[in-house]
């Protein structure tokens, strides 16, 4: 089955504490984002990668951290220095051609700091 | 500032009656617009792009530069187009997001 993977679905976490997302995809896409969407607020992208070794600062880096150490995985760390953690991740992939404007999104990951 | 909004965070519409979505874009150049569609446990997914000047499920989007804006709309509105609906700006390397309507159609 072709496309983008995240897990966990649902995530519970301490406060003070870090937690890692995955992403994974097949598509063999070069660029892969992480947004994050909260109600009222839309998506707000965090970080993005255009390449592999490569990713920039997104809308609200702050607090989280990512890697791209392989073409098919973009993990999202959420540090207990981001100050509202609780909300869905999304995480999405796009072709080289960014002039098309196409982000294929995964399912999400819910997390929840109790 | 760059940025794209989408007044209404609900529309309430009756099956058959027409739809308008509403977008309206900040952007000093020649935007690209596009439309995400969110169906009930579904991935969110492309809908439309305005380059492509294309009808996707009986919706179209035309650009108006003139009111910056990128509504959304379908003369006939069904049940399985509830769903959540945002706009989006194209920059370089990303995507810039409304924070979304859901349409909501009633039997």
């Amino acid at each position: 089955d072709g496309g983008i993977t995240q897990s966990p679905k649902y995530l519970f976490r301490k406060e003070g504490q870090n937690v890692t997302l995955s992403c994974e995809q097949n598509l063999n896409h070069d660029a892969m984002y992480w947004y994050r969407q909260d109600p009222g607020q839309g998506l707000r992208l965090i970080y993005y990668s255009q390449i592999v070794n490569d990713f920039q600062k997104g809308d609200i880096a702050e607090g989280y951290s990512v890697s791209r150490e392989k073409k098919e995985s973009f993990p999202l760390t959420v540090t207990s220095a981001q100050k509202n953690p609780t909300a869905f991740y999304l995480c999405a992939s796009s072709t080289d051609r960014v002039d098309t404007g196409e982000l294929f999104f995964g399912e999400g990951s819910r997390l929840t700091v109790l | 500032a760059q940025r794209v909004t989408q007044p209404e965070k609900l529309l309430s519409v009756f099956k058959g009656a027409p739809v308008e979505l509403k977008c309206n874009y900040s952007y000093s150049g020649s935007p690209e617009l596009f439309w995400y569609v969110q169906y009930s446990r579904q991935r969110l997914q492309l809908l439309l792009r305005h380059i492509s000047r294309e009808s996707i499920k009986g919706f179209t989007a035309d650009l108006n530069k003139g009111e910056t804006s990128f509504h959304l709309k379908k003369p006939f509105a069904q049940e399985e187009d509830s769903a959540m609906y945002y706009c989006a700006l194209k920059r370089p390397n990303k995507l810039i997001f409304g924070t979304g309507t859901l349409l909501a159609v009633q039997p």
